[in-house]
């Protein structure tokens, strides 16, 4: 079964334009992190975001926001006005403890942004 | 956050031949790599977990014996892509677990291409 799930595969914006990737996931772990990772064309992984199961609280940095709710299982990713430079593929990603933390990724949603 | 170097960033080499890839834990010791394949346009797929001083834990339908891990120090994990082919061609991206906190940190990731 699918531990991540990222339901968009592609999202086409207009500059400027707000978006949201949504990413749900699944566990019995009652002790895991969440993450957001982004890889430009280039290839490399930039981390936005870590969660850990025990902090629910939703964080703001700059024009990025996570919104992280268990009752959903849901940790999605907005991008306030975005930029050409949002172009990328974002990953969600899920890590046990239980399972010796290793990643479990999402497929990715391609976000590009026209200007 | 951590810093995780992997190199080379790009190698191309010819059907037959091997190849080593480099993944190094430069400001903290990581008893825990893992190794991640992404074909194009894909989600990166585990492939492998190295643990320092031991033997590597595939995944299953991963060839133990084409893709050679070795961990040898608590900052250096390879991998070996042996008697390579053209479909071995991927993006082989490294990631190494800070022991205390589960995290983890992705390295730059390798283009490897097989001619």
């Amino acid at each position: 079964a699918q531990k991540v799930t990222q339901a968009q595969t592609e999202i086409s914006v207009v500059e400027k334009e707000d978006v949201t990737l949504d990413c749900v996931y699944e566990t019995r772990d009652t002790t895991y992190y969440l993450f957001w990772y982004k890889q430009p064309p280039s290839g490399e992984l930039v981390f936005l975001i870590r969660r850990n199961s025990f902090d629910e609280q939703n964080e703001i940095s700059g024009r990025y926001s996570w919104n992280f709710q268990k009752s959903t299982s849901s940790f999605n990713f907005t991008i306030t006005a975005s930029q050409v430079v949002d172009s990328a593929v974002y990953f969600c990603a899920l890590s046990e403890a239980n399972t010796g933390n290793q990643f479990y990724f999402g497929t990715g949603t391609s976000l590009t942004v026209i200007p | 956050g951590a810093v995780v170097s992997q190199h080379p960033s790009r190698v191309i080499c010819k059907s037959g031949t091997s190849v080593k890839i480099e993944c190094r834990s430069l400001d903290f010791q990581a008893t825990t790599m893992f190794w991640y394949r992404q074909f194009p346009k894909k989600s990166l797929m585990l492939m492998a977990t190295s643990n320092e001083g031991s033997k590597a834990t595939y995944e299953q339908g991963v060839e133990k014996d084409k893709f050679l891990i070795n961990h040898a120090s608590l900052t250096l994990s390879t991998l070996t892509v042996t008697s390579a082919h053209p479909e071995d061609s991927s993006f082989y991206i490294c990631s190494a677990r800070v022991s205390f906190t589960g995290e983890a940190f992705f390295g730059q990731g390798t283009r490897l291409t097989v001619v």
